[in-house]
């Protein structure tokens, strides 16, 4: 079953808006990190919070972690055409060494 | 660093047939994971490598699928025989631990067809 569920499944903004993207986790962590897949390649890594950390920010990225609410959010700033992709939230469970389970991503859209 | 690299990219078989997809990680990674992507699962992982030794297969879906890791820049999955139902995009991922967080690095993936 999946680690994260992500929400929402599918996000469709104007450029230069903002675009907010939920996930929410089961199990207690160690650290979550947002991966970003552009159609038909691999995902790539965009940022990774600890869970003793509740923001972290990345150039146009910010990311929130509530280990009592089991969730986080990517907010992305100022949207671009380019940011158009899948976003997937990944954690790796206490004692579970470094495997990262995926959540179902989100579906961004965004329109010039 | 040229990244993960998977071969094939593509690859379209007929069912019953044997099928090895192959990865070469990236150089100092100590751990490489195999992923499947379908629409109705996502993202699965299916076994992972630290030091080259199996750690977990327990997502390896049945006994027609096998992985191995001869040394620390190859591995590969292989499906024998192949059916319809593992038609996906087969993910290879190589990660390292830097300040006490694991970063994947995903190769392109192959996408299989087995019609």
């Amino acid at each position: 079953s999946q680690q994260g569920e992500e929400d929402p499944q599918a996000l469709s903004i104007q450029e230069g808006e903002n675009a907010t993207m939920n996930c929410s986790y089961k199990t207690s962590i160690n650290n979550l990190q947002w991966y970003r897949q552009n159609s038909g390649r691999g995902l790539v890594h965009l940022i990774l919070i600890r869970s003793n950390e509740r923001e972290k920010h990345s150039g146009r990225l910010r990311v929130t972690l509530d280990t009592s609410k089991k969730s986080s959010s990517l907010l992305i700033t100022a949207s671009r055409a380019a940011d158009t992709a899948s976003y997937f939230c990944a954690t790796d469970s206490e004692g579970g060494g470094n495997k990262l389970t995926f959540g179902t991503g989100t579906q961004l859209k965004v329109e010039l | 660093d040229a990244g993960v690299i998977q071969s094939p990219r593509h690859e379209v078989t007929e069912m019953g047939q044997e099928v090895t997809l192959r990865c070469k990680p990236i150089s100092g990674h100590n751990s490489l994971f195999w992923y499947r992507q379908t629409m109705m699962r996502g993202l699965e992982l299916l076994i992972y490598f630290n030091n080259n030794v199996p750690i977990d297969d327990s997502g390896m879906p049945e006994d027609r699928f096998s992985a191995k890791m001869p040394n620390a820049s190859f591995s590969t999955l292989k499906i024998q025989p192949s059916e319809p139902r593992d038609s996906a995009v087969y993910f290879c991922a190589s990660s390292f631990e830097r300040d006490r967080g694991y970063r994947y690095t995903f190769g392109s993936g192959t996408r299989l067809t087995v019609v």
